[in-house]
């Protein structure tokens, strides 16, 4: 079955810093999502990406999927300590309605 | 516009009883979807419902688990003679059905915990 990995578990970032996080599909994704979830909290959407290449902003986040739909990334600038959460990138394959999850990253911050 | 309420919001059951977690997804959105979390894991996909069916239940154990969206009310997640390793949150999430893939929204989820 379709496998979503997500590297590194954990991130320990300055406040100020720059970080990525990496999402692998083992399959070809129809699309993939990115969901934060704070502690104690539940997942919210942050972001759908679609096509190939594509390359979306939001404020201090940019997200991009991969040419070939199998992999996505999430890059934070200038770390807050508002961004402190667990990112998870959530994938479906063609035509489905199954999202499968990755393990998320988990990002601290130190002020 | 109400977001997906689940309820309760915590719940704490003795090895051998039954538990029951409720999810009423937002306004409009005739899809629900199911998922379990272990601490410090991600999300695992158990069952996808619409009204009155059960479209996918692939993720869920066998044994002692079910789950219904009746026409009317909210939909449920039943685990029968809970053990220890039930503990985690349960997530619940609805979407419009409008097309495939679909957004889905999340609930705050129900936090089990087995004694």
């Amino acid at each position: 079955g379709q496998q979503v990995m997500q590297i590194p578990q954990y991130q320990h970032v300055q406040e100020g810093e720059d970080f990525t996080t990496y999402c692998n599909s083992s399959t070809t994704l129809s699309n993939i999502q990115w969901y934060k979830q704070r502690p104690g909290g539940h997942p919210v959407f942050l972001i759908q990406l679609v096509k190939s290449g594509e390359v979306k902003k939001q404020k201090r986040l940019t997200f991009q999927f991969g040419e070939a739909k199998k992999n996505s990334s999430l890059h934070i600038t200038a770390t807050q300590t508002t961004d402190v959460g667990t990112y998870f990138c959530a994938g479906f394959s063609s035509n489905d309605y199954k999202l499968s999850f990755g393990a998320g990253t988990t990002v601290t911050v130190r002020a | 516009n109400a977001g997906v309420m689940q309820n309760p919001r915590h719940l704490v059951r003795r090895r051998g009883q039954e538990a029951r977690l409720r999810c009423s997804p937002m306004k409009g959105h005739s899809h629900v979807y199911w998922y379990r979390q272990l601490p410090e894991e991600g999300l695992k996909f158990m069952v996808y419902l619409q009204k009155e069916n059960i479209i996918d239940e692939s993720g869920m154990p066998k044994e002692r688990f079910s789950a219904e969206f009746p026409k009317e009310g909210p939909s449920i997640l039943r685990i029968q003679q809970v053990v220890r390793g039930d503990s985690a949150a349960y997530f619940c999430a609805s979407s419009p059905g409008l097309e495939l893939p679909d957004t889905q929204y999340f609930g705050p989820g129900t936090r089990l915990t087995v004694l």
